[in-house]
């Protein structure tokens, strides 16, 4: 069974301009989510979806961040415009069931801000 | 709000020991999820405990689940360098998966 898929794998950018990533989760998961990782510190949930309707998105900063998961399949997660606290590592999951269940992560994008 | 604590932030063994990790929740648990991070990777799913007083075995890897279903400790024996990276917990909060602070291993040959 195919795990969860992110692309780039890799980012560098300027602040201020924006970026997109994407992500492929594993095939019949309803429920995906994108996370966002700082080095030395766990997973903060962004987004989570469950088919193509958002299920919560409170820590989201909806100002520059936004996210769709169009067909209730595959996602995007975009940045614009960028800034330096944004490097970070974006973790895409998802899981068979509602957030409660298990998780499975893709490789994530690490992305440099500078 | 909901948070998830682990202890201790760093460990570092050498290999042959034993090494724990403990996980506090400020409520109520449904269920406690374990996911292990290697340096550079991503977090992987461990395993989930669902039962008060409930205790798992993975080989060297013993995960308890605690009576008031508030805590969890995962317990390794005999540590192998295999074994390094962070160990997180999580459990479900009202609507969303609660990330503990986790646990990074170092293992020294």
């Amino acid at each position: 069974e195919a795990g969860v898929a992110q692309s780039p794998r890799y980012k560098i950018i300027e602040k201020r301009q924006s970026v997109a990533f994407w992500c492929n989760p594993i095939s019949g998961h309803a429920t995906l989510y994108w996370y966002q990782q700082i080095l030395g510190q766990g997973p903060k949930l962004l987004i989570q979806f469950q088919n193509n309707g958002v299920v919560d998105d409170s820590q989201l900063p909806k100002d520059r961040f936004s996210a769709e998961r169009l067909k209730g399949v595959d996602s995007t997660l975009k940045i614009q415009p960028a800034k330096l606290e944004d490097s970070a590592v974006y973790l895409c999951a998802s899981s068979p069931g509602p957030f409660s269940y298990e998780q499975y992560f893709g490789p994530g994008t690490r992305l440099t801000v500078t | 709000g909901q948070q998830v604590m682990q202890i201790p932030q760093y460990q570092h063994v050498q290999e042959g020991e034993d090494f724990t990790t403990y996980c506090n929740s400020s409520t109520t648990l449904s269920n406690i999820q374990w996911y292990k991070q290697r340096p550079g990777g991503h977090p992987v799913f461990l395993i989930q405990l669902v039962k008060s007083g409930e205790v798992k075995k993975q080989k060297r890897l013993t995960f308890q689940f605690g009576e008031a279903k508030k805590n969890s400790s995962l317990h390794i024996t005999a540590t192998q360098t295999t074994d390094v990276g962070t160990y997180f917990c999580a459990g479900p909060g009202a609507d969303k998966l609660i990330f503990g602070t986790g646990t990074r291993l170092q293992v020294f040959p």
